[in-house]
């Protein structure tokens, strides 16, 4: 079972922020949220990852609740190349557990 | 510094038949990991290869399987195809097996199974 519920597709224009939510609401303590995206006809790439704190980096801003319960993904200034299928993932950072992907948020960027 | 990078990009077979995808891992990575990716839904774990050895399955029949080599390439097999085999074979290696930190996909093999 999905651990994680994010809407199907989203729209953003050109040069705007792109804001993309994750519910999590039964993630553990040592559970960590991944995002991940996957352009058209290549393999899924690495965006940012987070415990508790925000994160950011050259990519994106991870936006984790207090509770942990959701998180949203900020890309800043939004571009054509950001149009992909965006995977947001809960599983712990060690041991034998692999990335479980849902079917993520098709987001498309609008010129 | 070279990325992932998977053979054939495409292939097609045929039902009962056998194939073998291949994988190099990036510079420096001793880790490989196979996902399937059916149309329209995310990818899914098969197994994964840690210096030569099998280091975790996902639930998937004994038809799959794999090998790792010495330069932490990697071959996925897949025995007497099925229709639903049919899929997008993705591969993704990292520095660690213990971390699903930074995973680094190939572009996949697209296989046809008719």
């Amino acid at each position: 079972d999905a651990k994680t519920t994010q809407p199907t597709s989203m729209d953003c224009a050109e040069g705007r922020a792109a804001n993309l939510p994750c519910n999590h609401s039964t993630i553990s303590g040592n559970e960590y949220v991944y995002w991940y995206r996957q352009i058209h006809s290549q393999g899924p790439q690495y965006i940012i990852h987070g415990l508790k704190n925000n994160e950011t980096n050259e990519m994106a801003s991870l936006i984790i609740t207090e509770d942990r319960k959701s998180s949203t993904l900020i890309l800043p200034h939004a571009t054509l190349r950001d149009t992909a299928v965006y995977y947001c993932i809960v599983q712990s950072n060690f041991g034998n557990e692999k990335l479980t992907f849902g079917t993520g948020t098709r987001l498309t960027i609008i010129p | 510094e070279t990325g992932v990078t998977q053979s054939p990009t495409h292939l097609i077979k045929t039902r009962g038949q056998q194939v073998t995808l291949r994988c190099s891992s990036q510079s420096g990575h001793n880790t490989v990991s196979w996902y399937q990716q059916a149309l329209g839904q995310g990818p899914q774990f098969i197994f994964q290869y840690y210096r030569e050895e099998e280091n975790g399955r996902g639930n998937f029949p004994p038809r799959f399987s794999g090998l790792q080599f010495p330069n932490y390439s990697s071959e996925l097999n897949v025995n007497a195809l099925e229709l639903d085999d049919s899929a997008l074979y993705l591969c993704a290696s990292s520095q660690d097996r213990a971390t699903n930190e930074k995973l680094f996909f190939g572009s996949g093999t697209q296989l046809s199974v008719l």
